[in-house]
């Protein structure tokens, strides 16, 4: 079956520090892999996706995310977080076979950035 | 800039009584969702449609039913709500079809509340 976990409910980071977002994926073939970003009382925000090629994944807002294929993780990072980087994080896998945006959502995590 | 609207943004509701959640996209994508969000669940998807007269069931399906008479528009119904389908619902769609690689657009959501 396929599942995505994130195995922290919360992440804190002190500004201008770098952040570690941990994400790890069980899927059958070539995973195509996503991070989305929620902010308070909105919708879900796209920020990067791995289909293939590179395993350093540069997305919005200057995070960027690698892909591990041996770990099946895909960890999301920012390598210095801003307080308004603060949000709900969530990995997702792309269900296969699917021609379609049929995702599977990890549970997760809250990033706290603080000044 | 539009991209998907949902209708109502909040909603208190009676068990038993039916409710209707509205979406319409302007995006003219072939593909859209209905997840719902709960603490500690991410989101898991309820009903998809991957183009205009076709729909089907996700992950968590039984309680709700969708309909997908044209492209932009798809409601989700409730035919008797459940306090367990409290919950916030996210509408989102994709391109559809080759040029779809998974990536989301969500609308900001519609908060119900079944009492």
């Amino acid at each position: 079956a396929q599942s995505v976990a994130q195995p922290e409910d919360q992440v804190n980071v002190a500004e201008g520090n770098p952040l570690t977002v941990k994400c790890t994926y069980s899927v059958s073939g070539n995973p195509y892999l996503f991070w989305y970003v929620q902010y308070p009382n909105r919708g879900l925000q796209f920020l990067l996706k791995y289909i293939t090629g590179d395993n350093l994944v540069k997305g919005s807002y200057g995070f960027e995310a690698e892909f591990n294929k041996s770990q099946t993780s895909f960890h999301l990072k920012k390598p210095s977080a801003l307080v308004s980087d603060s949000a709900l994080y969530f990995c997702a896998v792309r269900v296969v076979p699917s021609n379609t945006g049929k995702l599977i959502f990890g549970q997760g995590t809250t990033l706290q950035v603080k000044p | 800039i539009a991209g998907i609207t949902q209708a109502p943004t909040s909603q208190i509701l009676a068990a038993g009584r039916r409710m209707t959640l509205r979406c319409t996209q302007d995006m003219r994508h072939n593909a859209m969702y209905w997840y719902r969000q709960d603490l500690g669940l991410g989101l898991r998807l309820i009903h998809y449609s991957n183009t205009a007269g076709t729909t089907g069931k996700g992950e968590v399906p039984d309680g709700y039913s969708v309909s997908r008479a044209n492209t932009d528009d798809f409601p989700l119904t409730l035919a008797s709500a459940v306090p367990s389908q409290t919950s916030v619902y996210f509408c989102a769609s994709s391109p559809g079809g080759g040029r779809d690689t998974g990536e989301l657009f969500f609308g900001e959501g519609s908060r119900l509340t079944v009492l």
